[in-house]
């Protein structure tokens, strides 16, 4: 299966609001389900920040959230802040039990 | 504190074979699923397989079955990764992943990563 599709980069001042999608191909069966996504700073390990389309880790900003719509997934970030800035994956579990990764979407604060 | 250490990596030629090993501490390491994923240098993450806590249930990228198995040793709090034929494009630093809650089956959502190992595939 072909990777998920993430723009290759967005960007926003600070304080703004940006979303980032993440879309599956025709091709596939579509039902992309339990999305989760990542951030990862230069030289470190991703962290989760969504889990299963809008769920939070204990520890996440508020300023994450997530939603899905047919085979689109997004990722806002709200207020955005200097230190939001990184690459960030979706990721999604398929209908043939493979797990793929989005291309990564790099963010730039302004 | 919960901690994930791989080992393992190094430079190996092509048709080569490597062990990645990924030990854990900080937590019930029996009662999650495990996971690798790795990431070739300046790209983005590639899943690659995963297991369930009690290996009932193992999973593999189409792009490592046949060639790459991964296992575990609950009594050593340890993932492994057996990995044969490697190519070139095998390059990467290799990340072992816990997943997010303890379940019988993985929920492939990874809240706990290793630092990671990198593997080098080269003549």
């Amino acid at each position: 299966q072909s990777a998920l599709t993430q723009p290759a980069s967005v960007s926003g001042s600070p304080g703004q609001s940006i979303t980032i999608s993440c879309t599956g191909t025709s091709s596939d069966a579509g039902d992309y389900e339990s999305v989760s996504w990542y951030q990862q700073r230069p030289g470190k390990a991703p962290k989760l920040m969504i889990y299963d389309v809008s769920n939070r880790p204990s520890g996440v900003s508020n300023r994450f959230s997530g939603s899905k719509s047919g085979n689109t997934a997004s990722l806002t970030i709200s207020g955005l802040q200097a230190e939001d800035e990184a690459h960030y994956y979706c990721s999604s579990f398929t209908t043939d039990t493979t797990q793929l990764f989005g291309g990564g979407t790099i963010l730039t604060v302004l | 504190e919960v901690q994930l250490v791989e080992s393992g990596g190094g430079l190996v030629k092509p048709g080569g074979s490597l062990r990645l090993s990924c030990a854990a501490s900080g937590f019930t390491f029996r009662t999650y699923s495990m996971n690798w994923v790795r990431q070739a240098p300046g790209k983005g993450l590639e899943w690659l397989s995963s297991i369930s806590s009690n290996s009932d249930y193992i999973y593999y990228a189409d792009s490592v079955k046949g060639r790459f198995s991964i296992s575990r040793d609950n009594a050593k709090n340890s993932l492994y990764l057996h990995m044969n034929s490697l190519r070139a494009e095998d390059t990467a630093v290799y990340y072992c992943a816990r997943d997010l809650a303890p379940a019988a089956v993985p929920s492939r959502w990874f809240d706990t990563w290793g630092q990671g190992t990198l593997v080098t595939v080269s003549s």
